[in-house]
């Protein structure tokens, strides 16, 4: 079955500092998509940055970027330059690209950032 | 950018009364979920609809739970006899085939 894995359930940062957040995943498909979503106090999920399993570099968007490990099975979140509006809930999901008409997402429990000045 | 929308952000309702939770998915996306958060606890997939049916459901995703795409834009969740434990915040997504996976903003329900 597939199952994301998120062993930091809380982090704190100095602010201007890089961060990383660790996630493992665990799928027999060949095929799949890793997500980074950012949960604000507020509640939505805000979507970072994705990577396809195929993909050959790992994925950047802006002060995130995604250090895509695919024989360790890993998919850390760093986060550069950290600022005050960084502090928020942070999951990592996981939505296999098989056919079919489902491709839901699997969600890790989350990681709490803090970010401090 | 294509959003989707959810309404309302927040409801109230009595144990035992019937809710519905309306979403408008991007409009060329072909696949909607509902997903449900406890607070404090990670998201939790409810179903998934594709070409007008359920696709997948959870085991969350009892008879209580029913979805429509009544309109072609509408995607509703509806949740026929409030428990306590259905009190959660609630997320409608729509995606394209490979990509473009977006959450709407939820929906907080607060049963009482």
């Amino acid at each position: 079955a597939q199952k994301i894995t998120q062993t930091q359930p809380g982090m704190f940062v100095q602010e201007k500092e890089a961060v990383t957040l660790d996630c493992t995943y665990d799928t027999s498909d060949p095929s799949y998509g890793l997500f980074w979503y950012k949960q604000p106090s507020s509640g939505e999920m805000i979507f970072l940055i994705y990577q396809g399993s195929y993909d050959q570099q790992n994925a950047t968007e802006g002060r995130y970027s995604l250090n895509f490990q695919k024989a360790r099975k890993s998919a850390n979140l760093v986060i550069s330059a950290s600022q005050l509006g960084d502090s928020a809930m942070y999951f990592c999901a996981m939505r296999e690209l098989r056919g079919g008409a489902t491709n839901k997402l699997i969600f890790g429990t989350g990681t709490l950032l803090a970010v401090q000045p | 950018e294509p959003e989707v929308t959810q309404t309302p952000s927040h409801q109230v309702t009595q144990m035992g009364q019937e809710v519905i939770l309306r979403c408008v998915p991007i409009s060329n996306h072909l696949y909607f979920y509902w997903y449900r958060q406890i607070l404090g606890q990670k998201v939790e997939f409810l179903v998934s609809f594709y070409n007008n049916e359920i696709s997948e459901k959870s085991e969350i995703f009892d008879d209580q739970f029913s979805v429509e795409r009544p309109d072609g834009s509408n995607f509703t969740l509806k949740i026929r006899s409030t428990k306590l434990e259905d009190s959660a915040m609630y997320f409608c997504a729509s995606a394209a085939a490979l990509y473009g996976y977006t959450f709407g903003s939820g929906t907080r329900l607060t049963v009482v």
